[in-house]
């Protein structure tokens, strides 16, 4: 079973529409949870932190449920700019080591 | 931009070769971790260098090596490429016990194993 699991997608969705990513992962130790986004043939970039709290930034809420080890990311009003791959990445930092562990990712196609 | 910066681009070798790929951190930065990412997948951690030492590593064969420099830039070296070793090769820097816990990622190398 891969630590973290992500549906891959892809998601094609209209320009305005809400999407949910969700994501599940093992590890009941990981300390630190985020979002990042990749561009095509691109790096990775942090979109956002996630917390138990839930966290919003604009268009972008992120949910962490701990009991279920389950990160959601909800995308309002979509715009083509949000094409894109989201990670759901986490940190089960341990000794130090500070190891990322994402998963493979979702992939979203806003459509105009 | 993050700062951090990766050489070369992009980098084509035949199976069997060594390649050596190069990293150089962002400014205050003491730790660096590279990860491997195969088409259609999320990044994959090889290992992390810390103050010159290796601190962790992903489940990589040894085959996969690193260096860490006094300066905190690092070199990812991998002999006897295979065909699977084709992917982008990422490397991100941090600060160990920071308050900041963000790894910045480099654009990557893309290698081709042929």
């Amino acid at each position: 079973r891969k630590e973290v699991e992500q549906d891959p997608g892809p998601f094609n969705v209209p320009e305005g529409a809400t999407v949910a990513f969700n994501c599940t992962y093992s590890n009941s130790a990981s300390q630190s949870f985020f979002w990042y986004r990749q561009d095509c043939r691109k790096e990775p970039k942090l979109l956002m932190s996630v917390y138990s709290s839930g966290n919003e930034d604009g268009r972008f809420t992120a949910q962490l449920n701990r009991a279920s080890q389950y990160i959601s990311l909800l995308i309002r009003d979509s715009k083509l700019s949000d094409s894109a791959t989201y990670l759901c990445v986490v940190f089960p930092w341990t000794g130090g080591r500070r190891a990322l562990t994402f998963g493979s990712g979702t992939r979203l196609q806003v459509q105009p | 931009e993050t700062g951090v910066t990766q050489s070369p681009t992009h980098l084509i070798k035949t199976r069997g070769q060594q390649v050596t790929l190069r990293c150089s951190s962002q400014s205050g930065h003491n730790t660096v971790s590279w990860y491997q990412q195969a088409l259609g997948q999320g990044p994959q951690f090889i290992f992390q260098y810390y103050r010159e030492e290796e601190n962790g590593r992903g489940n990589f064969p040894p085959r996969f090596s690193g260096l860490q420099f006094p300066n905190y830039s690092s070199e990812l070296n991998v002999n006897a490429l295979e065909l699977d070793d084709s992917a982008l090769y990422l490397c991100a820097s941090s600060s160990m016990w920071g308050a900041d816990d963000e790894q910045y990622f480099g654009p990557g190398t893309r290698l081709t194993v042929t």
